[in-house]
This record gives structure tokens, sequence and C-alpha cells, in this order.
């Protein structure tokens, strides 16, 4: 099956420090969606990218859709310690609204 | 806004127990999901519902079932529970079958089988 690659696992950041994770795939998707999950919480859509090359921003984050449609990239600048959470990539090919989720990476931030 | 609302947030069962996970949905949404977190596998799709009285088996259905009587509600059912299926519960909605997969979910119901 379709399968989406995020790592690590798990990155440590400095407070005000700049972040970038990656989400890739063996497979064309025609939309990519980034999702955060605070602890204890449901995943909530931070970004939604329906376009290769698209880029969008969203306050302190910025995401894009790559050009081969295999590939999406989320910015977070400046962090801050809210922005602690797992960060999960997804992707849907169009043909419903099923979505493949990557395993998700977990954000800490150090103050 | 869209309130996925999962009825029990914590619960504890011992082996061999019928359980059932309730979630409801307020804004008339036609698809319905039931994910299982797992750390280090992330989301895994249990059941899909696309409409009332209809179900579809996602990646990892063995163990569970589902019942959609109604548009707003989707249970998830274990009809006898096991250590193995001690986990994070997450129902989720969006709106359309051809809708791009902006799912809302609800809060979660974190599962122990003892």
């Amino acid at each position: 099956g379709q399968q989406l690659n995020q790592s690590p696992q798990s990155m440590f950041i400095q407070e005000g420090e700049d972040v970038s994770m990656n989400c890739t795939s063996s497979s064309i998707f025609n939309t990519w969606l980034w999702y955060k999950q605070d602890p204890g919480e449901g995943p909530v859509l931070l970004i939604a990218l329906y376009k290769a090359g698209e880029l969008t921003s969203n306050g302190r984050l910025t995401a894009q859709f790559g050009i081969t449609r295999k590939d999406s990239f989320l910015n977070i600048s400046a962090s801050i310690p809210s922005d602690v959470g797992i960060y999960f990539c997804a992707g849907n090919t169009g043909a419903n609204s099923k979505l493949t989720f990557g395993k998700g990476i977990t954000l800490s931030v150090r103050p | 806004d869209v309130k996925v609302t999962q009825s029990s947030r914590y619960l504890v069962k011992r082996t061999g127990e019928k359980v059932f996970l309730e979630c409801v949905q307020d804004m008339d949404h036609e698809n319905m999901f039931w994910y299982r977190q797992d750390p280090g596998l992330g989301l895994r799709l249990i059941y899909f519902s696309y409409d009332v009285k209809m179900k579809e088996k996602g990646d990892i259905p063995e163990g569970y079932s589902v019942s959609r009587e109604k548009k707003e509600r989707f249970s998830l059912i274990l009809e006898s529970a096991s250590t193995n299926q001690t986990s994070m519960y997450l129902c989720a909605s969006t709106k359309e079958r051809t809708s791009t997969g902006e799912l809302f979910f609800g809060e979660g119901s974190r599962l122990t089988v003892l």
C-alpha cells in the first residue's frame, strides 16, 4: 500500500530556532496536508496543499507541495514552547477522502 | 466550528469484554473514520463510512466492527477485547466523499485492555 515517510521520529530544538520537516512517498498524491497533535488531543489541520509547487503560509508555518507530487515539507520559524507536539503529514490521491498518514515527528522545544 | 465528540476519553477493560467507542459529529458530515494511534506507527485506519448503514474496511479491520445507524454517529466495536488492542482511538469526519482529506478529529479515546 501507499506509505509516507517521516523521519526522524523525534526532534529537539531550542526556543527561537527554525525547524523543517520532510515527508516523502514513492506514490504521487494530489493533496498534501500537515496536522499537529497536541499532547492528549486529536490532530488538528495546520495547512493543506492542493497543487504541485504550491507554497502556503499560516503564521509562522510554511509548507510546500513538491513538484514531483511525491514530497512535501513543513517549516516552523522562531519556535515557541507551544509548538511542542506530534506533526503528521498526510496525502490524498483524490479518489476519495481517505488519507494516508506518515508516522509523525514528535517535536520538543527547549525554553 | 465542527465538533467531533468521542464519548469516553479513558477506558479500562478486561480481556474478552465487549467494548463500544462512540463518536458523534455535529456538522452533517457524510464521511466518518476510525483510526488507532500507536507510538512509532502513526495513525492507522480501521474502518470508515461514507453514508448511513455503509462501512468499508480500512488497513487494520481485524478484531473490530463498526455501526452507523445515523449520519452523525459512528461507533467502533471490539467484540472481544484483547491486550493488543490497548491503544489511542481517534474518530474523524469530513464533509463529502470527494473531500480532499481535511479531516476533523475528536480528542481521542485511550483504551487499556488488561
